[in-house]
């Protein structure tokens, strides 16, 4: 992996449903890993920055996960609500680049 | 505590023209970064600023450049504007630089070049 690739690229679910997202990003050098939400109209919010293998993240019902050896993260939301739709964009910082590399996102729609 | 501010909010320049946005971080941060999103692609990294300095730099042609002032705000130019300029600007600022300093985002500028 060279680049930072999430998927699906969207997701439609409804509400109660719980769901999750993958963020895959190149291994080599890796400092860290942030993951942003982006709601429609505002702007991008910090939701996690994990840097160590086997981090685990919870802010409510959203939790993330991250193995650095094969270069990966999970964002999960428990019980999805309207108020979850969002972009979700996870971003990787390399040693090497020195500087963070966001991927194209995950559109989240959860309808009641 | 008063978030990120970006000014404009939206421009609409003709091709050929120049034009210069501005970003005001959260009192107390230190870098400043920017990046422009545009349909289909992820937020590309244009340059940070720390402390008055280009730190580092994204792959944007000699056309985009910026700087920092003593007070830590930021402006971004971009010269002879074309059409593919046209995108959401976002600036960001952080107390620090290194990796584990979460961004605190602007709500953008949005550059419509015709």
């Amino acid at each position: 992996i060279l680049n930072v690739e999430q998927s699906p690229q969207s997701l439609h679910v409804q509400e109660g449903d719980s769901t999750n997202f993958t963020c895959s990003f190149p291994s080599s050098n890796f400092y860290a890993l942030h993951w942003y939400r982006w709601e429609t109209a505002k702007s991008p919010e910090a939701l996690f920055v994990m840097t160590l293998n086997g981090d685990e993240k919870k802010k409510g019902r959203i939790s993330a996960t991250l193995n650095t050896k094969e270069g990966y993260s999970y964002l999960y939301i428990k019980g999805s609500q309207p108020e979850d739709s969002a972009t979700y964009l996870c971003a990787s910082y390399t040693g090497t680049a020195s500087k963070l590399t966001f991927g194209t996102g995950t559109r989240l729609q959860v309808t009641l | 505590k008063a978030g990120v501010t970006q000014t404009p909010r939206y421009l609409i320049k003709t091709r050929g023209q120049q034009v210069t946005l501005s970003c005001s971080p959260i009192s107390g941060h230190r870098s400043v970064s920017w990046y422009q999103q545009t349909p289909g692609q992820g937020l590309q990294f244009l340059f940070e600023y720390f402390s008055e300095t280009q730190r580092n730099k994204g792959n944007f042609p000699g056309r985009f450049s910026g700087r920092q002032f003593s007070n830590s705000r930021s402006e971004m130019n971009v010269s002879t504007l074309e059409l593919g300029d046209s995108a959401l600007y976002l600036c960001a600022s952080s107390p620090g630089r290194g990796s584990t300093s979460p961004l605190h985002f602007g709500n953008g500028t949005r550059l419509t070049v015709t």
